[in-house]
């Protein structure tokens, strides 16, 4: 199975730039596809997905989150970090089932 | 506006069975690959079941193969997850979900209903 790891928390302060890391096991491209895609989850709800195929926004997603990486080694970026942004952030690969999420990254304040 | 809306959850003793329910409006139904992905308490997330658009192509992780039975009615745009054998490590959350049309990402998802395998 691929493994994802991520860094279990983050802190920032609003209006900052926060970093969000995802390594995989193995590659998770696919010829030109880079196969990993990024969820949050705030507290009691359902997770909404953010950025599928690594770097592209999914509607209705504001401009502020972006995501960038390929191979084994991505990035999802919140700029400026917003109040309503804290939640809990999973990155999730599909080059090869079983379909794999990450540990998940707990975005919190300063 | 896409819905999920999941149905069937509840307290369950080890080793019984419980079938979970999903209705769907607002896509056209028939035409998507479905999936469980499910949360345990204060945990992350592992996909559980995927089924295709017309029923006839289903898929598991290890942890569930053999247990868990995915199947779907396109006339009444419901899915389902039968799980049999249930253990305490089935405990969770599981989401309905919608998948892409290609690559295999979670564009839509379910509110969650909780399943309690405790005697």
């Amino acid at each position: 199975d691929i493994v994802l790891t991520q860094s279990p928390a983050l802190a920032v302060s609003l209006g900052q730039r926060a970093t969000i890391s995802c390594r995989a096991s193995q590659s998770v491209n696919i010829s030109r596809y880079n196969l990993m895609h990024w969820y949050q989850q705030k507290p009691g709800q359902q997770p909404k997905l953010l950025i599928y195929r690594a770097s592209n926004l999914a509607s209705g997603i504001p401009a502020r989150f972006s995501g960038s990486g390929s191979g084994t080694d991505f990035t999802l970026t919140i700029n400026p970090v917003q109040a309503d942004d804290i939640a809990t952030y999973y990155c999730q690969q599909s080059r090869e089932s079983p379909w794999t999420f990450g540990g998940g990254t707990k975005l919190g304040l300063k | 506006e896409v819905q999920l809306v999941e149905s069937g959850g509840g307290l369950v003793q080890p080793g019984r069975s419980l079938k979970l329910s999903c209705t769907a409006s607002g896509f056209t139904f028939s035409s998507f690959t479905m999936a469980w992905v499910r949360q345990a308490p204060k945990k992350g997330l592992e996909w559980v079941a995927t089924i295709t658009s017309g029923g006839s192509n289903t898929y598991y992780p290890d942890s569930v193969k053999g247990r868990f039975t995915i199947s779907r009615d396109n006339a009444k745009t419901a899915l389902y997850l039968q799980m049999d054998s249930l253990r305490s490590e089935d405990t969770a959350t599981y989401y309905c979900v919608k998948e892409s049309t290609v690559a295999t990402y979670f564009d839509y998802w379910g509110q969650g209903v909780m399943v309690t395998v405790s005697s």
